[in-house]
């Protein structure tokens, strides 16, 4: 089945205390992203990549890091997280390297940092 | 940057109504615009998308229209059903922070949308 799978789905940690969210693809798509969703702002892009090798800062990149060592995994590190970075943490990936086409979502991990 | 304004933040209308909800952009060389719904609890999927050498586009009961000189764009759903209630998304593709290239999407703040039975 084509998917879009993210871990953990559920986390809470404590402030400064460093995590990573994995997420993985199975549809050899080029374009990967993340997301975080917070009531009344939408979604906003944390970093995106078009290749392998190859991320890019979206919008609100600050206090995150990511890497893309290979095609299918793009996993999201907080290196010393904040209660700011609370939120619902979406990774999405799309087929074409721009990001101009579908974007299959994974279900989302809800992060609580306290 | 890109950055994107969608109205009205939220939208109820009666079973059978039309619903318009509205996106601004600011990039005037973004070329793409999709549009996601995220029902409760579940991740946002594509309804519908619009690219920059189309100015309308059409999927049954759900049409994008696009304006490039006024940089708006909008979703218009026909006949809505108490299904269609949801959050809707517009974005706009646009450019990294350097200009050197383009691969970033902007969302919209988001529409509640409700359909009354």
């Amino acid at each position: 089945e084509a998917q879009v799978t993210q871990n953990p789905r559920y986390l809470i940690t404590v402030t400064g205390k460093k995590l990573t969210v994995t997420c993985s693809q199975n549809m050899n798509h080029e374009y990967m992203s993340w997301y975080r969703q917070d009531p009344g702002l939408g979604l906003r892009q944390i970093y995106y990549s078009m290749n392998v090798e190859v991320t890019d800062k979206g919008d609100v990149p600050e206090g995150y890091k990511v890497s893309r060592k290979e095609k299918r995994n793009f996993p999201l590190i907080l290196e010393s997280p904040s209660p700011n970075q609370t939120s619902l943490y979406f990774c999405a990936s799309s087929q074409g390297t721009r990001g101009t086409d579908t974007q299959y979502f994974g279900p989302g991990t809800r992060l609580t940092v306290l | 940057g890109e950055n994107v304004e969608q109205h009205p933040s939220t939208l109820s209308v009666q079973e059978g109504d039309s619903a318009v909800i509205k996106c601004t952009y600011s990039d005037s060389a973004s070329n793409y615009f999709p549009w996601y719904k995220q029902e409760l609890g579940k991740r946002p999927q594509l309804i519908i998308d619009i690219r920059s050498n189309v100015g309308e586009k059409k999927d049954q009961r759900i049409a994008v229209t696009l304006n490039k000189t006024a940089k708006h764009f909008s979703l218009h759903i026909t006949e809505t059903q108490p299904e269609d209630s949801a959050v809707y998304f517009c974005a706009a593709s646009g450019a990294n922070a350097g200009g050197t290239s383009y691969g970033k999407l902007t969302f919209g703040q988001g529409t509640i949308l409700t359909v009354h039975p």
